[in-house]
């Protein structure tokens, strides 16, 4: 079935480090795949998406490539600021198994100045 | 355009009492989807609901466990004769359509505890 593997935290950087986030996924069919942010005791919010292979997904200096040929999504950003602590969720979703998401278990990353 | 709405946010519930937790959808979505989030973990799929209509449960457990999605009104996941272990935050999302790349916006959670 269709699962999503994240690399596991927690993550501890200093301002404007480079920040990398692994995720790798395993599904049926052809799914899109999706970075979510968690702030402290709220919900989701979409952090960026990709359709389909070889896409980039972008938004607020974060970025992700669909990559087919290694199953993976993984989440960049050059320059880490200290509002970016959070918890990240990489997730599929994908047509053939209802629509669902699927998402991985979630990586804390901590920013200090 | 107002998001997904969740109530209550907090909810505490003694051992054998029923919980009911209320999601109002995005403006427009008609597709609605709970999930379960436990301490430590990711989220995990329980249901997805259409209007009037259960399009897939294979989420939820067999029992105690319902959800209904009626003509008016918000979206309820019912948890009857609760234990310690459904201690969880419960998240709702909502979507426009359904199609692979759809977005699902998620509201901001009920985190029930069960004492």
């Amino acid at each position: 079935g269709d699962s999503v593997t994240q690399m596991e935290g927690p993550v501890t950087l200093s301002e404007e480090a480079f920040l990398t986030i692994n995720c790798t996924y395993t599904a049926t069919g052809y799914p899109s795949l999706f970075w979510y942010v968690q702030y402290p005791g709220e919900g989701l919010q979409l952090l960026l998406k990709a359709t389909k292979a070889d896409d980039k997904g972008s938004n607020k200096g974060f970025e992700a490539t669909y990559r087919k040929e290694t199953t993976s999504f993984h989440l960049e950003k050059g320059s880490v600021q200290v509002s970016d602590s959070a918890v990240y969720f990489c997730a599929l979703s994908d047509l053939g198994t209802g629509n669902q998401f699927y998402f991985g278990t979630g990586t804390s990353l901590t920013v200090i100045p | 355009n107002a998001g997904v709405m969740q109530n209550p946010r907090h909810l505490v519930r003694r051992r054998g009492q029923e919980a009911r937790l209320r999601c109002s959808p995005m403006k427009g979505h008609s597709h609605v989807y709970w999930y379960r989030q436990l301490p430590e973990e990711g989220l995990k799929f329980m249901v997805y609901l259409q209007k009037e209509n259960i399009i897939d449960e294979s989420g939820m457990p067999k029992e105690r466990f319902s959800a209904e999605f009626p003509k008016e009104g918000p979206s309820i996941l019912r948890i009857q004769q609760v234990v310690r272990g459904d201690s969880a935050a419960y998240f709702c999302a909502s979507s426009q359509v359904q199609g692979s790349g759809e977005t699902q916006y998620f509201g901001p959670g009920t985190r029930l505890l069960v004492l």
